[in-house]
């Protein structure tokens, strides 16, 4: 079974600092998804940034990119230039293959702070 | 821009009634999914659709809970004898076909309490 782990419940950056939100996840599959879906308190899940495995170039999205480590199973997220918009909860999430369920971290509540 | 639409927003029903949470997916997709986030709590995968049949199912959805595709639209999940537990957002997803289609769209969810 695959396991997404988020060792931090909350975070906080100040506004236009940098931070960065930790991943890690456990499969025996070669081939699969990453993402980071983000939840505002409006509670839509909306995503972020994906990841194929099969790239080994890190997938970056205007202020947020990842820093994807195959053999570490590790998948950060590295939120550039902090916006107060950027307050909510922040998923990762690994899938299989296409169609195949999403296996959700528990979160990191992030809070920008003006 | 195409979304997943889910109602009603909020249900409140009393413990032991069925309940149907609704939901359109986008238009062109061919999997179809229900989470479920109790407060505060991880989002739990329930169930996935595709070809009008269930391809997954997890260990939360037992026979109280059923999938629907009616009418080639809505995609509906049925809460047969709701319990307390059963309390939490519900969100639907849906997905399209092939490697570049692996987005999942999320509904805005449905807050269901049971009193």
């Amino acid at each position: 079974a695959q396991t997404v782990t988020q060792s931090q419940p909350e975070m906080s950056v100040q506004e236009a600092e940098t931070v960065t939100l930790s991943c890690t996840y456990d499969t025996s599959e070669n081939n699969y998804y990453l993402f980071w879906y983000k939840q505002p308190p409006s509670r839509q899940m909306i995503l972020v940034i994906r990841q194929e495995a099969y790239k080994q170039q890190n997938a970056t999205e205007n202020r947020f990119s990842v820093n994807f480590q195959k053999a570490a199973k590790s998948f950060s997220l590295k939120i550039s230039d902090s916006q107060l918009g950027d307050t909510a909860m922040y998923f990762c999430a690994f899938m299989k293959g296409v169609g195949n369920q999403f296996y959700f971290g528990t979160g990191t509540s992030l809070t920008v702070i003006p | 821009e195409p979304e997943v639409t889910q109602t009603p927003s909020h249900q409140v029903t009393q413990m032991g009634q069925e309940v149907i949470l609704r939901c359109v997916p986008i238009s062109n997709h061919l999997y179809f999914y229900w989470y479920r986030q109790i407060l505060g709590q991880k989002v739990e995968f329930l169930v996935s659709f595709y070809n009008n049949e269930i391809s997954e199912k997890s260990e939360i959805f037992d026979d109280q809970f059923s999938v629907e595709r009616p009418d080639g639209s809505n995609f509906t999940l049925k809460i047969r004898s709701t319990k307390l537990e059963d309390s939490a957002m519900y969100f639907c997803a849906s997905m399209g076909q092939g490697a570049r289609n692996t987005e999942a769209f999320f509904g805005q969810g449905t807050r269901l309490t049971v009193v």
